[in-house]
């Protein structure tokens, strides 16, 4: 049973436009999310953590978005560039437990 | 500033050797270590974590064993590898204190098991 799904699993897009990837979990009660991008062959590097109590956190040209009630958190990409081209990774804490659920990622390629 | 160290980054073994994996983190001290691994196309699947010396969780039951003899050493093994072994491994430490705290991965480790 898949708790954290990612959509959609594969996505192309051209340089400077925009673009939003989902992610629904069934995880609950769970004590944060996080947004994780990962270069071909490379470990993941975080882009955001929110806590469930949180309803958005930026960096950069990166900013996500959490629904508690709908359970859904969205990644949107603005002005995309080539270096996002990646793999981004949604992962869900259930509270109270030390380890991550992740989701199988949203591939990301930014075309000139 | 905290660095994670795993190796060797690439590694093709036979079916049936044995596997050792090292990741070593620095500038910080009693982290949370952690081993995953990521099939292709697949989300990261925690294999072993540790909050201490000697202290080993196991997430998945297979032919894999992990050990932390120092305090921000981690190392994951096998005595005998099965092709399905294959995959990107990932060490990763996070501070003492889980929740909310980021994690942090290493570069990962290429294992072909042929």
């Amino acid at each position: 049973k898949n708790q954290v799904e990612q959509s959609p699993q594969s996505l192309i897009i051209l340089e400077g436009k925009n673009c939003t990837l989902q992610c629904n979990y069934t995880v609950s009660p769970f004590s944060n999310l996080r947004w994780y991008k990962q270069d071909t062959g490379r470990g993941p590097v975080s882009l955001t953590i929110m806590t469930f109590s949180e309803n958005t956190k930026s960096n950069g040209r990166y900013t996500a978005t959490l629904d508690a009630d709908t359970k859904q958190s969205s990644l949107h990409i603005t002005a995309s560039q080539l270096s996002d081209s990646a793999s981004y990774i949604c992962v869900v804490t259930p509270r109270g437990y030390n380890k991550l659920i992740f989701g199988a990622g949203t591939r990301l390629a930014v075309h000139p | 500033s905290q660095t994670i160290h795993q190796w060797p980054a690439t590694l093709v073994q036979p079916v049936g050797s044995p596997l050792s994996l090292e990741c070593t983190v620095e500038g910080t001290s009693n982290p949370n270590l952690y081993w995953y691994r990521q099939a292709a196309g697949r989300g990261l699947q925690l294999l072993f974590y540790s909050v201490g010396i000697g202290q080993i969780s196991s997430e998945v039951p297979q032919n894999l064993s992990a050990s932390r003899p120092q305090d921000r050493q981690f190392i994951l093994s096998s005595k005998k590898l099965l092709l399905s072994d294959s995959g990107f491994y990932l060490c990763a430490w996070s501070p003492q204190g889980f929740s909310g705290n980021t994690i942090y991965f290493g570069e990962g480790s290429w294992l072909t098991v042929v």
